[in-house]
This record gives structure tokens, C-alpha cells and sequence, in this order.
């Protein structure tokens, strides 16, 4: 159903860096929708973690990046740390008749 | 301190109905569009509805299209999502978030989330 592709999953050692893709089409992040990102803990409620393409919301550590190209978006962790270990979801706006607001499938993000 | 505090979740009968409630506090809440964003048992995020911040435009998911309506009460500080005839599938975690125009219409209040179960 998500029209925004993710890989299912990413891992990294403590202190490297991680990147996440987000890919969609010509309906959302290439039609120049912004695309924000959102890290989920476990067993808790998402929260916001970038918002239009590559900005940090207040108290957001700048070792989360973002960036946007094209019909795909990526979130990068720099300096991985164990409570990074959550799920991240991309978002962004559909003009299609299917629907307007659209989630990536979700990356498992996992510290070794 | 800016708080969304959803409410009405519970098991209910395929065919049956629920409404759930998003109790609004420490901003304007007549201020911002809302919206409802649920996630089956171990899946990922899915938007469900949105509605503007007068309550005079609304919008969907074509999978609850025609079932669900979303409504707010700005003197009460409360969004609300009515859900008829339930699905197996509408089970999932449904959480009201503040849509920020400030932020590029990002989602950056998100409530708790309440637990809706439809089973018989």
C-alpha cells in the first residue's frame, strides 16, 4: 500500500554512519513535495525527526541529516548511538488519486 | 506543555462502530489542521484522515472513504474520528497528530495512540 519505498532494515556499529532511503515517484517527492522523517522508539508513538527535506526540529541532535534528490529523499545517522535503535519512516504528499498523505514502508535501524 | 491524549479504543464487533477522541492541550488547537494516522500490530504508519483547522474541509484514505469521518470541536479542543462498519483490517493503534504549517505540514505533535480491535 506505502507508494514511499524504504529498506526493511540498516545496521551499524556504535559511532558509524547509517543512511536511509526513501523512494518514491513523480506523484510525491519528485511532483517537489517535501519529505519529512520520524524516528519510532519501541512501543511508543512516532516522533518528528526532520521536517521539510533537511531540517531539524528544536532538540533534535544534528547527528540525524536529510536530504532530498530527485524522486528519492535520504536520512543519514552520523555517530550511531545505542538509543537510535527505533524505526524511521519518510512522509511525504501524494497528488495522486490514491491518496494525499503517504508513508515510507519503514527501516528497522539496529545498533550491533 | 503542548499534549494530544487520544481516548475511546476498545474491541468491537466486525460491522460495528467506535469513536475516538483527541483531547488537545498547551496551543491553539483552532489554529492547526489534524489529522489520524493508525498502524496495524507490527506494520508500519498509514494515513487515515485529515480535517483543516475550522472543520469545513476534510479528507481520506480511500480504504476508510465512505466509513469514517473525522470532526473537531474547536471549543472543546478535541478531534474526533467516527468509524462505522469495522473491519478486521481498521485493527491497528490510531493516533492523532498536529499537522504544522510552520514545519512544512509535518506531523510534530503526536499523541500516545489508542488500541482499536475489531474481532468477534
Amino acid at each position: 500500500q506505502s507508494v514511499l519505498t524504504q529498506p526493511p532494515s540498516v545496521s551499524g556499529a556504535p559511532g558509524q554512519r547509517v543512511t536511509i532511503s526513501c523512494t518514491g515517484s513523480s506523484s510525491n517527492i519528485g511532483a517537489g513535495y517535501d519529505v519529512h522523517w520520524y524516528q519510532q522508539l519501541p512501543g511508543t508513538a512516532p516522533k518528528l525527526l526532520i521536517y521539510g527535506n533537511s531540517n531539524r526540529p528544536s532538540g533534535v541532535p544534528d547527528r540525524f541529516s536529510g536530504s532530498k534528490s530527485g524522486t528519492s529523499a535520504s536520512l543519514a545517522i552520523t555517530g550511531l548511538q545505542a538509543e537510535d535503535e527505533a524505526d524511521y519512516y519518510c512522509q511525504s504528499y501524494d497528488s495522486s488519486l490514491s491518496g494525499l498523505y503517504v508513508f515510507g514502508t519503514g527501516t528497522k535501524v539496529t545498533v550491533l | 506543555e503542548v499534549q494530544l491524549v487520544e481516548s475511546g479504543g476498545g474491541l468491537v464487533q466486525p460491522g460495528g462502530s467506535l469513536r475516538l477522541s483527541c483531547a488537545a492541550s498547551g496551543f491553539t488547537f483552532s489554529s492547526y489542521w489534524m489529522h489520524w494516522v493508525r498502524q496495524a500490530p507490527g506494520k508500519g504508519l498509514v494515513w487515515v484522515s485529515r480535517i483543516n483547522s475550522d472543520g469545513s474541509s476534510t479528507s481520506y484514505a480511500d480504504s476508510v472513504k465512505g466509513r469514517f469521518t473525522i470532526s473537531r470541536d474547536n471549543a472543546k479542543n478535541t478531534l474526533y474520528l467516527q468509524m462505522n462498519s469495522l473491519r478486521a483490517e481498521d485493527t491497528a493503534v490510531y493516533y492523532c497528530a498536529r499537522d504544522d504549517d510552520s514545519s512544512a505540514h509535518a506531523f510534530d505533535i503526536w499523541g500516545q495512540g489508542t488500541m482499536v480491535t475489531v474481532s468477534s
